[in-house]
């Protein structure tokens, strides 16, 4: 069964350091989301991606973060300075349509970043 | 924008024994899901259901979207369902962006 795939499982990264997290979504899904999860606390969405654009983002996304798709396959989250407060739990989800009853979204098994 | 709410915050179970976790949302939905997030902070795919009645084995959820909540049934318990339910939920005629709850942590006991 074709699955949502990211890397690393857990990064450990220094204040004010630039990371990436990648992920690879199911092949035949169009549409492609962020979330995060600080410790102990629910999932927010960050940002939505469809057609090499941002379709929407949060309040939390700020001008630190960017997301591309490189290539056909990948699709990057990048924090160009990281602070101590973006520790949590990355999760990317995938689905093939936006607004039909195909939005189901499945999730990645997720990056768990820690800022040190 | 839509509030999630979920309930209990907490339950405790022994094993066998079943269980109802609510969802209450505050506008219409043109998606709902529930989630297992398990130990290892994964989260797993339970349903996909915006409206009606799903199962799968042990586990059934409704949504009556009417009303506005969702529920998750679980039936004889294991340990293995241990864990956090969290349901999510797309208001109707918005961008595809799930509002997530705040979860009810089960706890199954042997």
């Amino acid at each position: 069964e074709p699955e949502v795939t990211q890397t690393p499982s857990h990064q450990v990264t220094q204040m004010g350091q630039e990371v990436i997290l990648r992920c690879v979504p199911i092949s035949n899904h169009l549409y492609f989301y962020w979330y995060r999860q600080i410790l102990g606390q629910k999932v927010e969405f960050l940002v939505s991606f469809y057609n090499n654009e941002i379709s929407e983002k949060s309040e939390i996304f700020d001008d630190q973060f960017s997301v591309e798709r490189p290539d056909g396959s990948n699709f990057t989250l990048k924090i160009r300075s990281t602070k101590l407060e973006d520790s949590a739990m990355y999760f990317c989800a995938s689905s093939r349509s936006g607004t039909s009853s195909l939005n189901e979204q499945f999730f990645g098994p997720g990056t768990r970043l820690t800022v040190l | 924008g839509i509030q999630v709410e979920q309930s209990p915050p907490d339950l405790i179970l022994q094993e066998g024994a079943n269980s109802t976790l609510r969802c209450n949302f505050s506008d219409s939905v043109n998606n709902l899901q529930w989630f297992h997030q398990n130990p290892w902070g994964q989260l797993i795919n339970l349903f996909y259901i915006p409206s009606g009645t799903k199962q799968n084995g042990r586990l059934s959820a409704t949504t009556v979207a009417t009303e506005r909540y969702s529920l998750l049934y679980i039936s004889s318990s294991q340990t293995t369902d241990s864990g956090v339910y969290f349901c999510a939920a797309v208001p109707l005629g918005a961008t595809n962006k799930l509002i997530f709850g705040t979860g009810t942590l089960l706890a199954v006991q042997p």
